[in-house]
């Protein structure tokens, strides 16, 4: 069965320096993979995903299938930054999602 | 006002009863899931139903039942049979497979269930 796993239950870091938020997963086909952010007092939302290859509020996510990663980097964080981040994964042809435990980010000014 | 409408916010049990927690979206989604938040454990899916009168277990559906009569409603009930049944529930949807790839999903504000 495929898994999710994010290392880290909470990071914190200072304004302006660099985050990466690590995920790791276990699925043995072609996965799509999801990042899904949470901030203080707002639902559940999606942040970015592998396939779109794009940069939302500066943060990228590659897909490195040899290393079976999909880590969430930002060149230098701000404090609207601070909030819950999920790793997730879709196996392919599937609609589910399995999500990792969740990292709280916190970025002190 | 487009959404997902997740009721009630927080709801008190007994053990030994059964309770339903609501979920309505007005998105015209046709998949909802059903997942439990609990601190540590990130998120984990119940129940998921892609098209009307069809639903699927998920990851932890042992203790829990849904119905799908209706596009816009997956209610979820909390069966006494659920042990640890005290935690945050999420509701969600989405329009399915696009183009080949997973749809995103919109999320409820959740609801806080907590058994005493």
């Amino acid at each position: 069965a495929q898994r999710v796993t994010q290392p880290e239950k909470l990071l914190s870091v200072f304004k302006g320096a660099p985050v990466e938020l690590k995920c790791n997963y276990s699925y043995s086909g072609s996965p799509e993979l999801f990042w899904y952010v949470q901030y203080s007092r707002q639902r559940l939302q999606l942040l970015l995903r592998h396939i779109s290859r794009e940069s939302i509020k500066g943060f990228t996510a590659d897909l490195n299938k040899g290393e079976t990663s999909f880590h969430l980097k930002k060149p230098f964080a701000q404090e609207e930054d601070s909030a819950m981040y999920y790793c997730a994964l879709a196996r392919e042809g599937a609609q589910k999602l399995v999500f990792g435990q969740g990292t709280r980010l916190t970025i002190n000014p | 006002d487009g959404g997902i409408t997740q009721s009630p916010k927080y709801l008190f049990r007994k053990e030994g009863q059964n309770v339903t927690l609501s979920c309505e979206q007005n998105l015209n989604h046709d998949a909802m899931y059903w997942y439990r938040q609990d601190p540590g454990q990130g998120l984990r899916l119940i129940y998921y139903s892609q098209i009307v009168n069809d639903f699927q277990k998920g990851d932890i559906a042992e203790g829990y039942s849904v119905s799908r009569e209706k596009k816009e409603s997956f209610p979820l009930t909390v069966t006494s049979a659920q042990k640890n049944p005290t935690a945050f529930y999420l509701c969600a949807s989405s329009r399915g497979r696009q183009g080949g790839s997973t749809g995103e999903l919109f999320f409820g504000e959740g609801s806080r269930l907590t058994v005493l």
